[in-house]
């Protein structure tokens, strides 16, 4: 079936350096891909996300790239602060049924 | 965050036990998601309810089995559960059930221990 791998399972960054988490998708028609941040003990919750026609996107400290050739995308967050320590999903649309497939997650730890 | 509530927050069940999930959503939302969440494993769906019809049935085994009484509620019914049943379960919720244009707005869980 269709998957999703994210890499690295666990990322430590200095505070204030930058972080960078990609995921792979396998279904070629994928055309949407959300980006869900899930802190300590609480819900996923949508930071941002990217549509196939764009090969970019930017809200503040936080981008997303997309390479749909080579099939991945990518969180990237500028300027870290404690209040990113989290666990970020990436997910891709599933073009036969609209279901979002779902990596397994990246842990941001960010060090003071 | 009082949107999509869920309770039990914390369920500890045996493998003869009955026992069942609620979530709620005040919203006004149409559709909503059962999701199993184990520890460094992708987010698994496992229902979809949309105007109160199940859409979607991931395979899951039959001692999981989701009811939809209307669009705000959402139960999951738990019977002769396995330890590997052992997880997060989400609920969550969005206005139609396209994620291009209709955000999952997930619920705090319940943490299921199964004895």
């Amino acid at each position: 079936g269709e998957n999703v791998e994210q890499h690295p399972s666990t990322l430590s960054v200095q505070e204030g350096d930058s972080a960078v988490i990609k995921c792979t998708y396998s279904d070629s028609a994928s055309n949407y891909f959300p980006w869900y941040k899930q802190e300590l003990g609480k819900r996923p919750q949508l930071i941002i996300d990217i549509r196939s026609n764009v090969g970019e996107k930017k809200d503040q400290r936080i981008a997303v790239t997309l390479n749909k050739t080579a099939k991945h995308f990518s969180l990237h967050i500028t300027e870290t602060q404690p209040e990113d320590s989290a666990v970020y999903f990436c997910a891709a649309l599933m073009d036969s049924n609209y279901q979002l497939i779902w990596g397994a997650g990246t842990k941001l730890i960010i060090k003071p | 965050e009082t949107g999509v509530t869920q309770t039990p927050r914390h369920l500890v069940m045996g493998m003869t036990n009955k026992k069942s999930l609620k979530c709620e959503q005040h919203l006004g939302h149409n559709a909503m998601y059962w999701y199993k969440q184990s520890a460094k494993k992708p987010l698994e769906l496992m229902f979809v309810y949309n105007f109160k019809e199940q859409t979607e049935n991931n395979s899951v085994p039959s001692r999981f089995s989701p009811e939809c009484p209307n669009s705000s509620h959402l139960f999951l019914h738990l019977h002769t559960l396995q330890p590997e049943d052992s997880a997060l379960y989400l609920c969550a919720s969005s206005q139609g059930a396209d994620p291009r244009t209709d955000t999952q707005y997930f619920g705090p869980g319940t943490r299921l221990t199964v004895l």
